[in-house]
C-alpha cells in the first residue's frame, strides 16, 4: 500500500521555469491537497480538491495551478518559478466517513528556486 | 476563520519526564484532531487522530485528549525518549469543507 507518493524528492530551478510536482495516492480518497512548509510560517493550505474534475483555492494559490482529472493524481504546476517559491511542499489526501476524516501525507518535495 | 496556536513552540526535557504539549482552536464547531510528528527534513507521519465523537486516543506513550467546548486538545507523552525529539503539529479538521488547518507546530528536545 503506497499512500501518498510526491516525486521529485528534490527539485532545483532557475527563475522562470515552469515545472510540475506530482502527487499520486491509492487510497481512493475524495479529498487531495497541496500545502507548502515555510520556516516559521508553518504549512499553507495551496490548493486543494473535494473529488475529479472540482479544485479550489486555499490560502496561498498565487503562482500554482492545479487540476484533478483522475481520483488519482492531483499534479501542482509552477508556471513561472521565483525564489519565493523555494520551500517543502507537501500532497496530502483524505477520506471522509460520515463525519469523520483523516489526512495522510506524501513525504514531501523540497524545491529551490534560483 | 479557524486558527489554530501551539504552546510552547519549543521544549527541551531531560529524558524521563512526562510532558503535555498544547494546541488551541478558534473554531469549536468542528472537528477531528490529528496529531502529526515531523523530523527535520522529513514528511509528516500521523501520531494519533481523535474523531467527532471522541474525546481521546491513546497510542503506546502517547495520549491525546479533544475538548471541544473550549477548543483545545493536549498530547501527552510519557516517560519521554532522545528518540522522541522532533516537531509536534496539530492540525483541526472541518468535516464539511475537509480542510487541514495546521498549527505552527512544538519542537521538542528530549535531552539524554
Amino acid at each position: 500500500n503506497a499512500g501518498v507518493t510526491q516525486t521529485p524528492k528534490f527539485q532545483v530551478l532557475k527563475t522562470g521555469q515552469s515545472m510540475t510536482l506530482q502527487c499520486a495516492q491509492d487510497m481512493n480518497h475524495e479529498y487531495m491537497s497541496w500545502y507548502r512548509q515555510d520556516p516559521g510560517m508553518g504549512l499553507r493550505l495551496i490548493h486543494y480538491s473535494v473529488g475529479a474534475g472540482i479544485t479550489d483555492q486555499g490560502e496561498v494559490p498565487n503562482g500554482y495551478n492545479v487540476s484533478r482529472s483522475t481520483t488519482e493524481d492531483f499534479p501542482l504546476r509552477l508556471l513561472s518559478a521565483a525564489p519565493s517559491q523555494t520551500s517543502v511542499y507537501f500532497c496530502a489526501s483524505s477520506y471522509r466517513d460520515g463525519g469523520n476524516t483523516e489526512a495522510f501525507f506524501g513525504q514531501g518535495t523540497r524545491l529551490t528556486v534560483v | 476563520k479557524q486558527e489554530v496556536t501551539q504552546i510552547p513552540a519549543a521544549l527541551s526535557v531531560p529524558e524521563g519526564e512526562n510532558l503535555v504539549l498544547n494546541c488551541s482552536f478558534t473554531d469549536s464547531a468542528i472537528y477531528n484532531l490529528q496529531w502529526f510528528r515531523q523530523d527535520p527534513g522529513k514528511g509528516l507521519t500521523s501520531l494519533l487522530l481523535i474523531q467527532s465523537s471522541q474525546r481521546e486516543q491513546t497510542s503506546g506513550r502517547l495520549n491525546a485528549s479533544l475538548d471541544k467546548s473550549s477548543g483545545r486538545s493536549t498530547l501527552y507523552i510519557a516517560a519521554s525518549q532522545p528518540g522522541d525529539s522532533a516537531t509536534y503539529l496539530c492540525a483541526a479538521m472541518k468535516t464539511s469543507y475537509d480542510k487541514v488547518i495546521f498549527g505552527p507546530g512544538t519542537s521538542l528536545s528530549v535531552i539524554p
